[in-house]
């Protein structure tokens, strides 16, 4: 399985924006990047995804590199609530999912 | 929209005791996966169904754990001999994956066992 590395923790001042990277040096040509996040107390909640090319939803950014080696994961404007776990996970079409350790955002009031 | 539902929340139970965990996904998913995670760590995958069909399961999955999802709706999972590893939270996810290419799972709020 395709490996992400992502830092540990972050930290980020409300209403600033927070770019949130992971390598993939080894992704293959049909992984697609998954980013999901993980509230204290609850299951994961799926926040975006892409294969190649930029995307964009309500929740945040993704930009991917042209090489696909790496990705960022960008929120706009941190809120309080988007203090997570945020995992960033390289999935095959038809394959699960596996979780890394991921990188605990702190957002500081 | 009411989501992925777990029961129970919470289950504590004593060594060697058999427990069972029960998965109601969103109507329609056809995928339904199961995982497990501990404290501190990301989620473990451990097994997932498509319709009523166990696909895979991972190495983590050993003889004492059996899952199974009868009509292609609910899903239990049984451990059975608990022992203090087994002590986590276990998540349940469903997908809907209908022609496309990959797909967006809901997770569920998770049932946390403690083996005493």
């Amino acid at each position: 399985d395709a490996k992400t590395t992502q830092p540990n923790s972050m930290e980020s001042n409300e209403e600033e924006p927070v770019h949130l990277p992971c390598n993939h040096s080894t992704i293959s040509g049909t992984d697609y990047i998954h980013w999901y996040r993980q509230l204290p107390s609850q299951g994961p909640e799926y926040v975006i995804h892409g294969l190649t090319s930029n995307v964009n939803n309500r929740m945040a950014s993704l930009a991917i590199a042209e090489d696909r080696k790496s990705s960022t994961l960008i929120l706009h404007r941190a809120t309080l609530r988007d203090a997570a776990v945020y995992y960033c996970i390289l999935r095959d079409p038809m394959g699960d999912m596996r979780f890394g350790a991921g990188t605990r955002l702190t957002v500081k009031p | 929209d009411t989501g992925v539902s777990q029961d129970p929340r919470h289950k504590i139970t004593k060594r060697g005791q058999n427990v069972t965990f029960r998965c109601d996904p969103i109507s329609e998913h056809n995928r339904l996966y199961w995982y497990r995670q501990t404290l501190g760590q990301g989620p473990e995958f451990l097994t997932y169904f498509q319709n009523e069909a166990q696909l895979e399961k991972s190495r983590l999955l050993s003889d004492r754990f059996s899952a199974e999802r009868p009509k292609g709706s609910f899903s239990t999972l049984e451990i059975q001999r608990t022992e203090q590893g087994d002590s986590a939270m276990y998540l349940c996810a469903s997908s809907n994956l209908a022609g496309g290419r990959t797909d967006t799972q809901y997770f569920g709020p998770g049932t946390r066992l403690t083996v005493l």
